[in-house]
């Protein structure tokens, strides 16, 4: 059973970057894409973004100036840097296997807030 | 960006009642590939959301089988045969066709 566990810290200042990992079991990032949705309190789903080992990416345009998504292979894992965060930035954040247009396993999700 | 409008976004359901809920797209959901990725979750509370049905017809592993999606284009449903207690949560469309993906506002189910 593929399973996904974000982490990261739930507090983060306003102007700082964001990052946040999501540990993989049961598969590889070296298979799928990988991505990121993020969910604001009280609030519906918002695709981030996601990218695959082929080197495939795609990055919400909203987004797009401020996101980075890394794999790391070694450690199964990958990453999520959102730089310049304002509070409309608070959410829940949730990683996810992205499997044609898909999403076939979540994680818990990590609540994140921007705060001073 | 392609926009999902779910209806309703609230849905009371009597136990053992069926219960519909509707996800229209701004634009055609068929891929070139000849497929359409239209997605259904529920989001039972203080939970993630779960997939039950993917590429609008077809339930994912361990969905029981009153779920059921249909639906072509620009018009798809999610139907429930026989409303249960543990199907209280909230249910999305995401459509998996155009980047960036994008999800319908979300459908409160609850029992009436």
């Amino acid at each position: 059973q593929v399973q996904l566990q974000e982490s990261g810290p739930g507090l983060v200042k306003p102007s700082e970057t964001l990052s946040l990992t999501c540990a993989v079991s049961g598969a590889s990032v070296s298979s799928y894409a990988w991505g990121w949705i993020r969910q604001p309190p009280g609030k519906g789903l918002d695709w981030v973004g996601y990218k695959s080992y082929s080197g495939k990416t795609n990055y919400n345009p909203s987004l797009k100036s401020r996101l980075n998504i890394s794999l790391d292979t070694p450690k199964n894992h990958f990453s999520l840097e959102l730089s310049s965060v304002t509070a409309a930035d608070t959410a829940v954040y949730y990683c996810g296997r992205d499997n044609w247009g898909s999403i076939d396993f979540w994680g818990q999700g990590v609540l994140v807030t921007v705060s001073s | 960006d392609v926009v999902m409008t779910q209806s309703p976004l609230s849905l009371p359901v009597t136990l053992g009642q069926p219960a519909s809920i509707s996800c229209r797209s701004s634009q055609s959901l068929a891929h070139g590939d000849g497929n359409t990725y239209l997605n259904w979750f529920q989001q039972r509370p203080g939970q993630s959301p779960r997939r039950l049905i993917y590429k609008v017809s077809n339930r994912d592993s361990g969905v029981p089988d009153r779920f059921s999606g249909s639906g072509s284009g620009t018009d798809f449903t999610l139907k429930i045969s026989r409303m249960e207690a543990e199907d209280v949560g909230i249910y999305y469309c995401m459509q998996g066709t155009h980047w960036p993906y994008t999800f319908g506002q979300g459908t409160k189910l609850e029992i009436k």
